[in-house]
């Protein structure tokens, strides 16, 4: 089964209105850490925002924010305000307890947005 | 340095050719990631490097890849017998510390721009 699951290949907003991507995850663990980057045509991973499992807050981060339904295992990030700028590839993605390996991060497929004027 | 540096950005070889992927992580940072990304794909985990030693290689696919990173610094991503497949961009990570809980923010990934690798 899929660690992270993004359900929206394409998403299409107009310039100031705001946008929920959608993320959900499978895990058994109590422990675990949720993040967004984004991906610009340029093709650098950009972190934006992250929230941790055992945060009761939801994650601001300037126009993002992470709205964590930890009962429904979900993620989504909500970007306020949309700007021309936003339009990328965004990724979803879950640490899990370090095993004895590592604590590599999981991405989901991913989303597109593109803001339009 | 400032950020994660990766060499080369592009990269054209035949196929079963050998090729290196170089990655020069930022100052201080003892986590290296390797990613390979394929076209319209999330990026996939291949190894992960804590200090010196692979903490993690069950990322990689198969024998003909290999990654050394000697002295916790800089990584090398090395391919042998290169096949079509293996097309895609190579991403390179790296964070201040990879052993905190999977709950802390701690260890935000920084990444690379990546070496995009073409197999004819």
């Amino acid at each position: 089964a899929q660690k992270i699951t993004q359900t929206q290949p394409g998403m299409f907003v107009q310039e100031k209105e705001a946008v929920t991507l959608d993320c959900t995850y499978d895990t058994s663990d109590q422990s675990y850490g949720l993040f967004w980057y984004k991906q610009p045509s340029s093709g650098e991973m950009i972190f934006l925002i992250y929230q941790g499992s055992y945060d009761e807050q939801n994650a601001t981060e300037g126009r993002y924010s992470l709205n964590f339904q930890k009962a429904r295992k979900s993620a989504n990030l909500v970007i306020s305000a949309s700007q021309l700028g936003d339009s990328a590839m965004y990724f979803c993605a879950m640490r899990e307890p370090p095993n004895q390996a590592g604590t590599a991060l999981i991405f989901g497929k991913g989303t597109t947005l593109s803001v339009s004027s | 340095g400032a950020g994660v540096s990766q060499t080369p950005s592009n990269k054209v070889t035949e196929k079963g050719k050998y090729v290196e992927l170089r990655c020069d992580p930022i100052s201080g940072h003892t986590a290296l990631y390797w990613y390979r990304q394929s076209l319209g794909q999330g990026p996939e985990f291949l190894i992960y490097f804590q200090g010196t030693g692979a903490a993690d290689d069950s990322g990689l696919p198969n024998d003909r890849f290999f990654a050394v990173r000697p002295e916790g610094s800089v990584s090398t991503l090395k391919i042998q017998r290169t096949e079509r497949g293996d097309s895609a961009v190579y991403l390179c990570a790296s964070s201040l510390m990879g052993t905190s809980g999977a709950e802390s923010g701690a260890n935000v990934l920084t990444f690379g721009a990546g070496s995009r690798l073409t197999v004819l």
